[in-house]
């Protein structure tokens, strides 16, 4: 079936250490996203990416880092420069660029930083 | 920029009551809004979606949406509650750039 696969579902880090949410997609989307969720305060955009070697910051993209050297792949990298990482990630995608479309959406990824 | 306010941040409702989530929305322009759902450490799933044609939107699991102009709102309806519907829902805008904006959202408690 197609749809948005993230991974890993729970991740643990310790303070200092950089860790890669992988997010993959087999809808043939052109867009896709990655948003934090804590509670209380929705869901934020971290960054999006319209096109293959192509994205943007969204609200809160520092301490954030991303690649998209594949259509269906959306990888973030949160880095030790992110001062509160502990949260819930989302990864998304749409079909279309123009924002027409709805977003999709993975399962999620919770990172706890101990 | 769009912004969307969710009114009721915690909503509680008897089993077989009506439900009814408010959303309100900023836009200078004609949006595309959304309603989703989410339940406990999962992603959103989309309920419905309104993108211009009627303004009175049926999504799944007998939720329903309406959209007023006049009122800049997009509140989700649902006539008689069940406890599956226990869930946290959130109201999102998308204008033609490629953005989607979020409510906090509202988590729905249904009483036995």
């Amino acid at each position: 079936d197609g749809g948005i696969t993230q991974s890993p579902k729970y991740l643990f880090r310790k303070e200092g250490q950089n860790v890669t949410l992988s997010c993959e997609q087999n809808l043939n989307h052109d867009a896709m996203y990655w948003y934090r969720q804590d509670p209380g305060q929705g869901l934020r955009l971290i960054y999006y990416s319209q096109i293959v070697n192509d994205f943007q910051k969204g609200d809160i993209a520092e301490g954030y880092s991303v690649s998209r050297e594949k259509k269906e792949s959306f990888p973030l990298t949160v880095t030790s420069a992110q001062k509160n990482p502990t949260a819930f990630y989302l990864c998304a995608s749409s079909i279309f660029a123009g924002g027409t479309g709805e977003l999709f959406f993975g399962e999620g990824s919770r990172l706890t930083v101990l | 920029a769009q912004s969307v306010t969710q009114l009721g941040s915690h909503v509680s409702v008897s089993e077989g009551a009506l439900v009814l989530l408010r959303c309100n929305y900023s836009s200078s322009v004609p949006p595309y809004l959304f309603w989703y759902v989410q339940y406990p450490n999962q992603g959103l799933q989309l309920l419905l979606k309104y993108t211009s044609a009627a303004t009175l939107v049926k999504g799944i699991n007998g939720f329903e949406a309406e959209f007023k102009k006049s009122e800049t709102s997009f509140h989700l309806t649902k006539p008689s509650a069940h406890m599956s519907d226990a869930a946290e829902y959130f109201c999102a805008v998308s204008d033609t750039g490629n953005q989607f904006y979020f409510g906090t959202g509202t988590s729905l408690t249904v009483i036995p």
